[in-house]
């Protein structure tokens, strides 16, 4: 069971578009639609931001968005705020009744 | 809405075992809509589920931890425990307790600090 692969750093400016990548196999992945996505602030326990793929729990700006395609699944952040600036971690069932996380991204708001 | 707050020893010896209890407020381990799991996060690292257990007491692990992981759960208290034996300065960890609902992370504890040292 190896990590999934997130990129270690994105950017972008304020109001743009970032989208961060979260790799994995057919095993994990690819294999099945319960990818989520968190954020976690310095300090801060991790906050779910999306879960199967590209569902927003209550709360969640629209701002915030998921994908998936084959083995990769994205999270999307669209108008970046500065209060945005902080890591991300993708997570994907991997079977077996065991779950992984991706080594985790650090967005930074230019 | 639910909570759920980490409790035990910040300091635990090499060999000794790591004992953690998750206290569930607002909500109850009982429900049948829920599983309840233990992640950690090592210094400057990334997370890493150790496991997780339902109400009935069925629980599954990390199966690079599995020979060393025991997690538990005591519907009359409403918290679930995490053991974790024969500990090493890799063990040392944030570690969360977090709330399994809709295939996902929905609700996490603050965390605690555990640090394996003599």
């Amino acid at each position: 069971q190896s990590a999934l692969t997130q990129p270690r750093s994105v950017s972008g400016s304020p109001g743009q578009s970032v989208t961060i990548s979260c790799t994995g196999t057919s095993s994990d992945v690819g294999g099945y639609n319960y990818v989520s996505w968190y954020q976690q602030h310095p300090g801060k326990a991790p906050k779910l931001m999306i879960y199967d793929v590209s569902k927003r729990p209550s709360g969640v700006p629209d701002r915030f968005s998921g994908s998936k395609s084959g083995h990769t699944a994205s999270l999307t952040i669209s108008g970046l705020q500065a209060e945005d600036e902080t890591d991300y971690y993708c997570c994907s069932y991997a079977g077996s009744y065991t779950w992984v996380f991706g080594g985790g991204t650090k967005l930074t708001v230019l | 809405q639910v909570q759920l707050q980490e409790s035990g020893p910040g300091l635990v010896k090499p060999s000794e075992t790591l004992s953690l209890t998750c206290t569930v407020s607002g909500g109850s381990v009982s429900s049948g809509t829920f599983y309840w799991s233990w992640i950690r996060q090592p210094p400057g690292k990334g997370l890493e589920c150790i496991g997780y257990i339902y109400y009935s007491g069925s629980a599954n692990y990390n199966p690079s931890l599995k020979s060393r992981v025991t997690i538990s759960v005591d519907t009359s208290k409403n918290h679930f425990s995490l053991k974790l034996n024969s500990v090493t300065a890799a063990d040392t960890a944030v570690y969360f307790c977090a709330r399994v609902g809709d295939d996902a992370f929905d609700t996490w504890g603050q965390g605690t600090v555990v640090t394996v040292s003599s």
